[in-house]
């Protein structure tokens, strides 16, 4: 299995509504990131997990909260979002965290923010 | 501050032509990655490189390490090739990417 799977697909919420945003990655993976992309720009940094500890937090605003519950899972927690946060929210994995790795992204997750 | 830049920006070919996609990189970065982006979103990883060259089916991708350039070239291009290519450069002293600002591809039938 050399898939990253997000759920949901799209999102539309409001701007005083929780909502998470899942990923799931069965390769073995010991590092996994979240990534932000705004249309036609790259994806940015949001968070990097390396064995299940949060190695980097890229200055997010602390309405993103990322958990990692296991080796394999990893959440991203929406709460009071703003219009601007509308984008589409990638997850990606890797063997573990260095710049020579391949990266396997997942489709995404299309977010709205109303 | 690491940095990643990428030529052209758009690029319109036809049916069969072959294309070559640029990237230069600053110094800090020592493994290139090549992703490409199909409308609606996911990004696959097509090549990480560090030195030489590597094939896969159409696509090649080469990187020249002393003069910090990296290209992406596709033979015999097919409309299906169309999407946004992404060049990311990897840390040296760290992991994180710096990516490219992509290159929109369309193949035209």
């Amino acid at each position: 299995d050399t898939e990253v799977t997000q759920t949901p697909k799209h999102l539309v919420m409001g701007m005083t509504n929780k909502k998470s945003l899942k990923c799931e990655q069965h390769m073995g993976h010991r590092a996994m990131y979240w990534y932000k992309q705004k249309a036609k720009k790259p994806p940015e940094l949001m968070f990097v997990y390396s064995y299940e500890k949060l190695s980097i937090n890229e200055s997010v605003p602390s309405r993103f909260s990322p958990e990692c519950p296991n080796s394999s899972l990893l959440n991203l927690h929406l709460h009071a979002l703003q219009p601007e946060d509308s984008a589409l929210y990638l997850c990606a994995s890797s063997q573990v965290w260095l710049s020579y790795n391949e990266q396997f992204f997942g489709p995404g997750t299309r977010l709205t923010v109303l | 501050k690491n940095e990643v830049e990428q030529s052209p920006q758009n690029l319109t070919a036809q049916e069969g032509e072959f294309i070559t996609i640029n990237c230069s990189y600053s110094v800090g970065i020592s493994a290139l990655h090549w992703l490409q982006q199909h409308p609606g979103g996911g990004i696959v990883s097509l090549f990480m490189l560090s030195s030489g060259k590597k094939k896969h089916g159409r696509l090649i991708a080469t990187i020249n390490i002393q003069e910090k350039h990296s290209s992406l070239h596709i033979t015999a291009s097919h409309p299906r090739d169309s999407a946004v290519y992404i060049c990311a450069g990897g840390e040296t002293s760290g992991s994180r990417l710096t990516f490219g600002e992509g290159t929109q591809l369309t193949v035209n039938p």
